[in-house]
């Protein structure tokens, strides 16, 4: 299976902040990568497919980059609808994994 | 608007079966694959299984973690998606949502609200 992993696991930062999530694959996944926000409480919502392509709806703050097995998740200027937790998808291939999660948080 | 609503969970005993339901509306149902998401309580997100649309065959994925307990299926002319699950045991209590797989990029652009499975006695 393909491991996922995050970094860090929870990042405390303030409204107007630019943030970095970091995920890591085990293998090669090309840019079978996607970014999931979940807020407390709410369904997961979808941020960035394939790595880089930003899903119709979601703010221009949000951006995605990487290939292979190094992804990052960037939110240019933090708001307060961002503090939520942050979880990388790969799906390349079955099983289908997640990331553990990283908590942006006040 | 694409819209998905989970129902049938709620308190089982370990070894207990219990069966989910996704309904779905506002697209093509026949036209998606569909997968269950669970979370278990303050953890995180795990895939569960995938079945896919009639052109594929209606094939099915699991995750090791329920393969052989598990089973996904899915009925067109109702719109509707169902985990029927066998031999609960504890680690099986999580929230469980069900996702629709999208074209561009083949992940989930929309998910119901989740149900909650409880398995204890």
């Amino acid at each position: 299976d393909v491991q996922m992993t995050q970094s860090p696991s929870t990042l405390s930062a303030s409204v107007g902040d630019r943030v970095s999530i970091s995920c890591r694959a085990s293998e090669n996944i090309n840019t079978w990568l996607a970014w999931f926000q979940q807020r407390p409480g709410k369904a997961p919502r979808l941020l960035i497919y394939k790595a880089i392509s930003l899903h119709t709806g979601v703010p221009s703050r949000f951006s995605g980059s990487g290939s292979g097995r190094e992804f990052t998740l960037t939110i240019s200027s933090l708001q307060p609808d961002d503090f939520a937790t942050y979880y990388c998808l790969q799906n390349d291939r079955y099983p289908l994994t997640f990331g553990p999660g990283t908590k942006v948080d006040i | 608007e694409v819209y998905l609503e989970e129902s049938g969970g709620g308190l089982v005993q370990p070894g207990g079966s219990l069966r989910l339901s996704c309904t779905a509306s506002g697209f093509t149902f026949s036209d998606h694959y569909m997968d269950w998401v669970r979370q278990a309580p303050g953890k995180g997100l795990e895939w569960v299984g995938r079945i896919k649309h009639r052109s594929d065959g209606y094939i099915t994925q699991y995750a090791a973690s329920v393969t052989g307990r598990f089973t996904i299926s899915r009925d067109d002319s109702k719109n509707s998606l169902f985990l029927q699950m066998n031999s609960l045991t504890t680690d099986d209590t999580a929230t469980y949502y069900c996702a629709r797989r999208a074209t561009p990029g083949l992940t989930w652009d929309s998910w119901g609200q989740g149900t909650l499975v409880t398995v204890s006695s």
